[in-house]
């Protein structure tokens, strides 16, 4: 099992419609979480950091589930300039094999 | 300032050239990290720097140097590389690195680099 998976798409969704990603984590010392976007060709820029609160940032929420070991973004609204592949990045404890672990992206592309 | 900056944009080297590549950031980040990525895969951590000390080496071919000359720069000393070594090199920083915990990044616009 890999230690963070992501659903890869392509989701293919019209403007204006609502989307959600899910990504998994198998490490349960796990202790950040973030959501980047990457745009084709471009640096990976980060889009929200998630808490166990979850946090909401206009049109976009993210949420954490540790019983589950999940993350979530929910992109409501959609628009044209989210298409993008969203990356799930999770922060392991110093004592796992890897600190900084990249989800292989999920990729969006909203059509007019 | 938000921006880390790398260069070269682009390099293509031989496999017997000896290059570097360059970050710098200077919004007085403690942490600064290289990272590889292929075309169409996520973006796989090589090294990280914190307080201008190397602390994560995650089983690098030693043909990859780092080196963090001080708390603003971070180099990648490229020799004897592989064609499958081309990809894009991204820095990122981060204003700390604890390792239980990781802060937020931010990267440079890469370098993209071609092993010939």
């Amino acid at each position: 099992r890999k230690e963070v998976e992501q659903d890869p798409g392509p989701f293919n969704v019209p403007e204006g419609a609502t989307v959600a990603f899910n990504c998994t984590y198998s490490n349960s010392a796990s202790q950040s979480f973030f959501w980047y976007r990457q745009d084709c060709r471009k640096e990976p820029k980060l889009l929200m950091s998630v808490y166990s609160s979850g946090n909401e940032d206009g049109r976009f929420t993210a949420q954490l589930n540790r019983a589950s070991q999940y993350i979530s973004l929910l992109i409501r609204d959609s628009k044209l300039s989210d298409s993008a592949t969203y990356l799930c990045v999770v922060g392991a404890p110093y004592s796992s094999a890897s600190k900084i672990i990249f989800g292989s992206g999920t990729r969006l592309s909203i059509r007019p | 300032d938000t921006e880390v900056t790398q260069t070269p944009k682009h390099l293509v080297m031989g496999m017997t050239n000896k290059k570097s590549l360059k970050c710098e950031q200077h919004m007085g980040h403690r942490a600064m990290y290289w990272y590889k990525q292929k075309a169409k895969k996520p973006p796989e951590l090589m090294f990280v720097y914190s307080y201008e000390k190397l602390s994560i080496n995650e089983s690098v071919p030693s043909r990859f140097s780092p080196e963090c000359p001080n708390s603003s720069l971070l180099n990648l000393h490229l020799h004897a590389l592989q064609p499958e070594d081309s990809a894009l090199y991204l820095c990122a920083s981060s204003p700390k690195w604890e390792g239980a915990s990781t802060d937020t990044q931010y990267f440079g616009p890469g370098t993209r680099l071609t092993v010939l």
